[in-house]
């Protein structure tokens, strides 16, 4: 099946600074990609959906100015999430869909102290 | 709007017994349906999926799940676990079909096995 890697796989970040996930899909081209983020023992919850060369869709209550998200190539999209604090502390996946079946990353699991 | 319930949050069973986690759901209309598996602190694979095909769908790993429309479910089962199979278990619906992006995830079930 087709690959979708995402980096880092941890992060450990002071609060107030920045933190950059990546996102690519390693053999297609995904014009759409999705961020989720997961709390312990909970479900994925979409947080927004990445369109390359347009501004992302951000589902309800998802804070866009704090979570910047740039789909700059058909193979990689970025979530950014800015001036961090501990409540965002999350294990974020993202995953991208070819052929009506979704391909997930790996995650990425932030800690912000 | 599409949801998902997934009615255990745990089941655990002992290894080479029969799994069965439960799942319903509620759609407008012809839903996709699928079940994901995620090991711990790892990314989703998907397990199987319903596109209106035939109902009862087979997957990996001696998986398969019925669509029953007149219950609404989508149930998951495998006749004989294997300790490999302990992780979390996703039903998923597609928001708006096979023409959608947006997947809409159940709670989530923990599937522990007994050795």
């Amino acid at each position: 099946g087709a690959v979708v890697s995402q980096h880092p796989s941890r992060v450990i970040c002071k609060s107030g600074t920045s933190v950059k996930i990546e996102c690519r899909s390693l053999d297609f081209q995904a014009t759409t990609m999705f961020w989720y983020r997961q709390f312990p023992k909970q479900s994925l919850m979409l947080m927004a959906t990445s369109n390359e060369g347009s501004k992302a869709t951000y589902e309800q209550g998802v804070e866009k100015d704090k979570f910047l998200i740039n789909h700059a190539s058909l193979t990689l999209s970025t979530l950014t999430v800015t001036s961090a604090h501990p409540e965002d502390s999350s294990f974020y996946i993202c995953s991208a869909k070819l052929n009506s079946e979704a391909f997930f990353g790996q995650g990425t699991r932030l800690t912000v102290v | 709007a599409q949801s998902v319930t997934q009615l255990d949050s745990h089941v655990s069973v002992s290894e080479g017994t029969p799994v069965l986690l439960r799942c319903n759901y509620s759609s407008s209309y012809s839903p996709s349906l699928f079940w994901y598996v995620q090991h711990p602190n790892k990314g989703l694979q998907l397990l199987l999926k319903y596109t209106s095909a035939a109902t009862l769908v087979k997957g990996i790993n001696g998986f398969e799940a019925e669509f029953k429309k007149s219950e609404t479910s989508f149930h998951l089962t495998k006749p004989s676990a294997h300790m490999s199979d302990a992780a979390e278990y996703f039903c998923v619906v597609s928001d708006g079909g096979l023409s959608s992006y947006k997947l809409i995830f159940g709670s989530g079930t923990r599937l522990l096995v007994r050795p």
